[in-house]
């Protein structure tokens, strides 16, 4: 199947400092990747979808000025949470839609923001 | 009422049974439908992926779509310890487009 990775898988960073995830499709090109983040025992929340080329979509209630995304190539979208608080503490997951459909996920970044 | 209803469990169920899990919905455009699998601190794993109604069969998985109904099912022959997790409905209208997802049931298989 596609593969997706994610890096780093884990990061601390201290309170209003900027931390980047990259999200990368190792197997197949994306023009779409999407950003979601989740919290424990809860499903997962889109925070936007990103489109290789052109600006992101957020979700309502996500500010795009504090996560700020670029997809430069088909194979690669970041994620910057910029002045990172307390509360940014999450598991951000990314996924890519490979040409047959199947949307794959990355294994997920561990934030903790201290 | 949520989008995409999906009980949470958890559901137990002896080693070698069958899983049985399902999900509805109530949004008649959903086209694509998809399972996954999430064990905890990891990104989802792709199970199976449906286009429209009809049945898939993947292994020990068979995914069923029921468009008439809105409701899908995966049910998972001879289970095994290692399928204790948490599985996600996720539905979509077009190809590529945004997921739409249940809340997720947690399910544990006992040795």
């Amino acid at each position: 199947g596609a593969v997706v990775s994610q890096h780093p898988s884990w990061v601390i960073c201290k309170s209003g400092t900027s931390v980047k995830i990259e999200c990368r499709s190792l197997d197949f090109q994306a023009t779409t990747m999407f950003w979601y983040r989740q919290f424990p025992k809860q499903s997962l929340m889109l925070m936007a979808t990103s489109n290789e080329g052109s600006k992101a979509t957020y979700e309502q209630g996500v500010e795009k000025d504090k996560f700020l995304i670029n997809h430069a190539s088909l194979t690669l979208s970041t994620l910057t949470v910029t002045s990172a608080h307390p509360e940014d503490s999450s598991f951000y997951i990314c996924s890519a839609t490979a040409s047959g459909g199947g949307q794959y996920f990355g294994p997920g970044t561990r934030l903790t923001v201290t | 009422q949520k989008e995409v209803e999906q009980d949470p469990g958890p559901l137990s169920v002896p080693e070698g049974a069958i899983v049985s899990l399902n999900c509805t919905y109530s949004n008649s455009a959903f086209q694509y439908f998809m399972w996954y699998r999430q064990y905890s601190r990891k990104g989802p794993e792709l199970l199976m992926y449906t286009y429209s109604s009809g049945n898939k069969e993947d292994g020990r998985f068979t995914a069923q779509v029921d468009k008439s109904s809105k409701y899908i099912s995966l049910f998972i022959r001879d289970s095994q310890p290692s399928d204790s997790a948490t599985y996600l409905c996720a539905m979509s209208e077009a190809a590529g487009n945004k997921l739409t997802f249940g809340g997720g049931t947690r399910v544990l298989v006992k040795p």
